[in-house]
């Protein structure tokens, strides 16, 4: 596809159960993000991959989150044992290599999954 | 470490009034500097972005921004407002020779008044 593609779009899920959140950049992209966005706030960044370099973590609010990209393309993020507060919208973007030399390239965003928690 | 501030969680304004959002940043690099804008039920879009050519940035839908290293700031400006308008936006940095990671603030909800 041309955009980013999220899946599903929508999950709802019981406290204490896992969660798989899919994101298929861009082709060609070679950075991804994830982000989480609560209700009524703003972007809080969870992971980085770029190309080949070790993922940036350090958005993670917990042990319970993780994330795994294959090679540059499809990227999941999985939540354990789901908590009400992990209820936003997850968020997923793609770029090509934020810079190359002089030439910057916007992120491009997903839809989203948005997320319940009960 | 990088960070964006802005300032306002919520702004109002009238259709036809000037629009300023702000954005303030803190690199110790220099930055690339950008604005999304989410309407309402949609994902987010590049409004426009600063990448060191032109301090003057103009983007889509009639919006601009500034980037002033002296006040490290990268405010968002439109002259007249329009209903369509209606959206949140987020400033966001990342740095040119430094953590390539988008940062982005908290957002900014506009809302336009009739």
């Amino acid at each position: 596809g041309a955009g980013v593609s999220q899946s599903p779009s929508n999950k709802v899920t019981e406290k204490g159960k896992d969660v798989e959140l899919r994101c298929d950049p861009i082709s060609g992209h070679t950075a991804l993000y994830w982000y989480r966005q609560r209700l009524g706030q703003g972007l809080e960044f969870l992971i980085y991959f770029q190309g080949n370099s070790a993922p940036d973590k350090s958005g993670l609010p917990s042990d319970r989150f993780s994330a795994e990209r294959t090679g540059e393309s499809v990227s999941t993020l999985t939540i354990q044992r789901t908590q009400q507060e992990d209820s936003a919208v997850y968020l997923c973007a793609s770029s090509l290599e934020v810079r190359t030399g002089f030439i910057v390239t916007e992120a491009f965003f997903g839809q989203g999954t948005r997320l319940t928690v009960v | 470490a990088q960070s964006v501030t802005q300032l306002g969680s919520h702004v109002s304004v009238s259709e036809g009034a000037l629009v300023l959002l702000r954005c303030n940043y803190s690199s110790s690099v220099p930055p690339y500097l950008f604005w999304y804008v989410q309407y309402p039920n949609q994902g987010l879009q590049l409004l426009l972005k600063y990448t060191s050519a032109a301090t003057l940035v103009k983007g889509i839908n009639g919006f601009e921004a500034e980037f002033k290293k002296s006040e490290t700031s990268f405010h968002l400006t439109k002259p007249s407002a329009h209903m369509s308008d209606a959206a949140e936006y987020f400033c966001a940095v990342s740095e040119v020779f430094g953590n390539e990671k988008l940062t982005f603030g908290t957002g900014t909800r506009l809302t336009i008044i009739p």
